[in-house]
């Protein structure tokens, strides 16, 4: 149990356009998913927590206009990175949770995503 | 700033046990404290979590001192396939929810 999947696991786009990223939880109901950004040989840097149903919480520095969050059901969150452009080339991974209690999250694969 | 600190690097051999520490000096009542490893170009993975004492599963086990300001990732007879990025990671509770802020890891190179 606990799988997250997402999709597309990686994109390549040109400048200007925009790339929409799913995440979803495949065998549990997801109160929270969380979106971070890793860049290569680096840790992974938390951008937004989302709860269903309500606005993400975004993390100083990030910007929310550029990077939209959708979290509509308690499965699946949706991170779209708006007139894409080169430097927003970076791994991007989500995770759930299940249970506030143990803040346990289970991540999901990454979207390898490359912005020409 | 991260919540947790790691050894940056550690190399071991196959076969043999390996032991990496985490400080969480400030930890909360609530923390949990949670294990990930992360392969290249993957998501991390989760590998064991605890309160306090000893946990055991399947891959590893996990041992937290009574004060809570430390805990101990030990891997039995790692193998090739065990060289990846460790992360130790508690809890921050913010407005309710809980979000991991990552530390840079300790990552393992198993050698032949």
């Amino acid at each position: 149990g606990a799988v997250v999947s997402q999709h597309p696991s990686r994109v390549i786009c040109k400048s200007g356009t925009s790339v929409k990223i799913e995440c979803r939880s495949l065998d549990f109901q997801a109160t929270t998913m969380f979106w971070y950004r890793q860049f290569p040989k680096q840790s992974l840097m938390l951008m937004a927590t989302s709860n269903e149903g309500s606005k993400a919480t975004y993390e100083q520095g990030v910007e929310k206009d550029k990077f939209l969050i959708n979290h509509a059901s308690l499965t699946l969150s949706t991170l779209t990175v708006t007139s894409a452009h080169p430097e927003d080339s970076s791994f991007y991974i989500c995770s759930a949770s299940r249970d506030r209690s143990t803040d346990t999250q289970y991540f999901g694969p990454g979207t390898r995503l490359t912005v020409l | 700033l991260a919540k947790t600190t790691q050894p940056i690097s550690m190399d071991s051999y196959e076969g043999q046990e390996v032991n990496i520490t985490c400080s969480h000096n400030n930890i909360a009542t609530n923390d949990y404290i949670t294990w990930y490893q992360q392969f290249p170009s993957q998501g991390p993975r989760f590998i064991i979590q605890g309160y306090k004492t000893k946990v055991t599963n399947e891959v590893a086990s996990l041992f937290i001192p009574a004060d809570r300001k430390s805990s101990t990732l030990s891997l039995p007879r790692v193998s090739l396939s065990d060289t990846a990025v460790y992360y130790c990671l508690v809890g921050d509770l913010n407005s309710g929810t809980y979000k991991y802020i990552f530390g840079t890891g300790t990552r393992l190179k198993v050698l032949a």
